[in-house]
């Protein structure tokens, strides 16, 4: 079974902190996906991550695709309220089917 | 542009009663189509996946199944519900190429009691 695992699985912080939350997997995709839902919602995509290696900047939130595509990273810079959420990575593994698999998420509490 | 509707947004349900959630989506011919189910507070189980009418891809063996009787509908029923079908479920649909990105509806909050 390919399995996305996430961590940690919850973090609360104060306003302005920084924080990186990882996703790892033991399989090789061929892409990332980072997504972020609200309570209530359904995720939305922040970014998809493609080439090994790969670093995404979306404002300050920054993602790095691992070298060998089993691995993602999300760091989060001066961490605002707004970025209160759960985070969520998944990957294809239908060999390009789109279909996706979901990591179970970092639940994302930031304090003012 | 396209969108996706999904309903109702809240359902309560006794046990062994049937259940059919509707999602539609606009905008955009011949779309991967997906349900998902995530436990409170946790990340997206597949249920099902469907790349054309009637064809239906079941992901985990459950008392759940999925129509998709036309190329923009896809619906998600159950005979008689249990207990363990409580959950927040999600519709979504992609353009079904690598790598495309998941548009996601806004859900239906399932209570079985």
């Amino acid at each position: 079974t390919q399995l996305l695992e996430q961590s940690p699985q919850f973090l609360s912080i104060q306003e302005g902190e920084n924080l990186t939350v990882y996703c790892n997997s033991s399989s090789v995709f061929s892409s990332l996906q980072w997504y972020r839902q609200e309570p209530g919602e359904g995720p939305v995509l922040l970014v998809t991550v493609v080439t090994g290696g790969e670093v995404k900047k979306l404002k300050r939130l920054t993602f790095q695709f691992g070298d060998a595509r089993k691995d993602s990273s999300l760091h989060i810079t001066a961490a605002q309220p707004g970025d209160t959420g759960l985070y969520l990575c998944a990957g294809d593994i239908s060999g390009g089917y789109n279909k996706l698999i979901f990591g179970a998420g970092t639940r994302l509490a930031v304090h003012p | 542009s396209q969108t996706i509707h999904q309903w109702p947004a809240t359902l309560v349900q006794p046990v062994g009663s049937p259940l059919s959630l509707e999602c539609t989506v606009e905008g955009t011919s011949n779309p991967n189509l997906y349900w998902y189910r995530q436990a409170a507070g946790r990340g997206l189980q597949l249920l099902f996946y469907s790349v054309g009418i009637g064809q239906i891809s079941s992901e985990v063996p459950q008392n759940l199944s999925a129509s998709r009787p036309q190329d923009r509908q896809f619906i998600l029923s159950s005979k008689k519900l249990l207990l363990s079908d409580s959950g927040f479920y999600l519709c979504a649909w992609s353009l079904g190429a690598e790598n495309e990105k998941l548009f996601f509806g806004s859900g239906t909050q399932l209570s079985v009691l």
